[in-house]
């Protein structure tokens, strides 16, 4: 089946640094790839969505570019902050479910 | 309102009893998950539901049971709990079985002592 691979975390970063989280996948096929992300204490959220190659998805200072040559899907925000941190999910439409990476614990400090 | 809600957030119980956490959303969606989440983090898709009907059934074990007496409710009963059941419980929504944008639950943290 489809799977997604995400760079292990947690990644710590100071308050401004630039983030990168890594995502590749296992497809057959392009399917619509998502990135979520989970706030301490709440059930996931969708932050931004690409459904072709090429595509990029943004929302909140987030992007991500779907790449089929490289089949990755990476989350980079220029500047983080406090407020980011979290646990950021990537994940892939395969038929009627998503199917997520393992996730990713951002930790962003002051 | 709290779109997506389940109970309850906490659940600590013995190996060998039987428990049932519940799930109510108010959007008027059509379709209902049961995601599992492990310790690591890893979450993975257990049931979903489509106006009542079951329309994905992972491989889970027999022991745990999706009841979804109404669109708007979909309750997971697990009977038998085991150690290996200890993980935090989703459960979300999507407008319709295509739908990817996903409305998640806050969680229920399940222990198995």
């Amino acid at each position: 089946g489809n799977s997604v691979t995400q760079m292990e975390g947690p990644v710590t970063l100071s308050e401004e640094a630039f983030l990168t989280i890594n995502c590749t996948y296992t497809a057959t096929g392009y399917p619509s790839l998502f990135w979520y992300v989970q706030y301490p204490g709440e059930g996931l959220q969708l932050l931004l969505k690409a459904t072709k190659a090429d595509d990029k998805g943004s929302n909140k200072g987030f992007e991500a570019t779907y790449r089929k040559e490289t089949t990755s899907f990476h989350l980079e925000k220029g500047s983080v902050q406090v407020s980011d941190s979290a646990v950021y999910f990537c994940a892939l439409r395969e038929g009627n479910k998503l199917v997520f990476g393992a996730g990713t614990i951002l930790r962003v400090k002051s | 309102d709290t779109a997506v809600s389940q109970t309850p957030k906490y659940l600590v119980t013995q190996m060998g009893n039987d428990k049932s956490i519940k799930c109510e959303q108010n959007l008027g969606h059509d379709t209902m998950y049961w995601y599992k989440q492990d310790s690591k983090k890893f979450l993975k898709i257990m049931f979903s539901y489509n106006n009542k009907e079951l329309i994905i059934n992972e491989t889970v074990p027999n022991r745990f049971s999706p009841k979804s007496p109404d669109k708007a409710h979909l309750n997971l009963h697990i009977n038998s709990l085991e150690l290996g059941d200890s993980a935090v419980y989703f459960c979300a929504s999507s407008q319709d079985a295509r739908n990817e944008k996903l409305f998640f639950g806050s969680g229920t943290q399940l222990s198995v002592l």
